[in-house]
């Protein structure tokens, strides 16, 4: 098992760019989720999903989109990227919402100039 | 939303000593307590984690204590080696569906 797979691992953006973070698991996990880290501020929940077609916001969604078409997949998209979105992003998936490990991506550094 | 504090932010220790890092969570219905582990430049990865059914778990030089009545919950390193420097989260879940991280903290052992 490739586990969780995260691309690209490096970006930089111009301000007002979009984008979109890709995040693939081959554990036949149910949820999924995006994190960003921050300096100091730790692991910050963007949003996550509890199975195909389930999203949800977390604790810092504004700017960011996600869907979830397959249990595999959940992008994380950047409509209109700000300097304030420089931060490293982590994608994590579990095997059920409750209670079990989360398994990490090995992060997207991204800096918006 | 959920509120998870960690407390001190950085800890240094002497190679051989032990290393305590303890948090405090807000939700009362959480019943799941990991910790991980993240290495400069890598991805978190979890190290230990107790169920609110559990007052204390052991893995070799590593454990976790809970105390549900107070809300807080600590990792216990003995015995520190070089390896273990590194960041540590502790996490929670609350609502059943999200997962709290702490703001860490900053391990050094000194060799």
């Amino acid at each position: 098992n490739a586990g969780v797979t995260q691309t690209p691992k490096f970006q930089v953006l111009k301000t007002g760019q979009s984008m979109t973070l890709q995040c693939a698991q081959d554990m036949n996990h149910e949820y999924m989720s995006w994190y960003r880290q921050d300096p100091g501020m730790g692991l910050r929940l963007i949003h996550y999903s509890v199975g195909a077609g389930i999203t949800d916001q977390g604790e810092v969604p504004n700017g960011y989109n996600v869907s979830r078409s397959t249990t595999e997949d959940f992008p994380l998209r950047l409509l209109s990227a700000a300097p304030s979105q420089t931060s490293v992003y982590f994608c994590a998936s579990s095997y059920s919402h409750q209670n079990t490990e989360a398994f990490f991506g090995q992060g997207t550094r991204l800096t918006v100039v | 939303g959920e509120n998870v504090e960690q407390h001190p932010s950085t800890l240094s220790v002497q190679e051989g000593d032990s290393a305590v890092i303890k948090c405090t969570y807000s939700d009362s219905a959480s019943n799941y307590f990991p910790w991980y582990k993240q290495e400069l430049g890598k991805r978190p990865q979890l190290i230990i984690d107790i169920r609110s059914n559990v007052g204390e778990k052991k893995d070799q030089r590593i454990a976790v204590t809970l105390n549900k009545t107070a809300k807080h919950f600590s990792l216990h390193i003995t015995e520190t080696q070089p390896e273990d420097s590194a960041v540590y989260f502790c996490a929670a879940y609350y609502g059943n569906n999200r997962l709290a991280f702490g703001k860490g903290n900053q391990v050094v052992v000194i060799p």
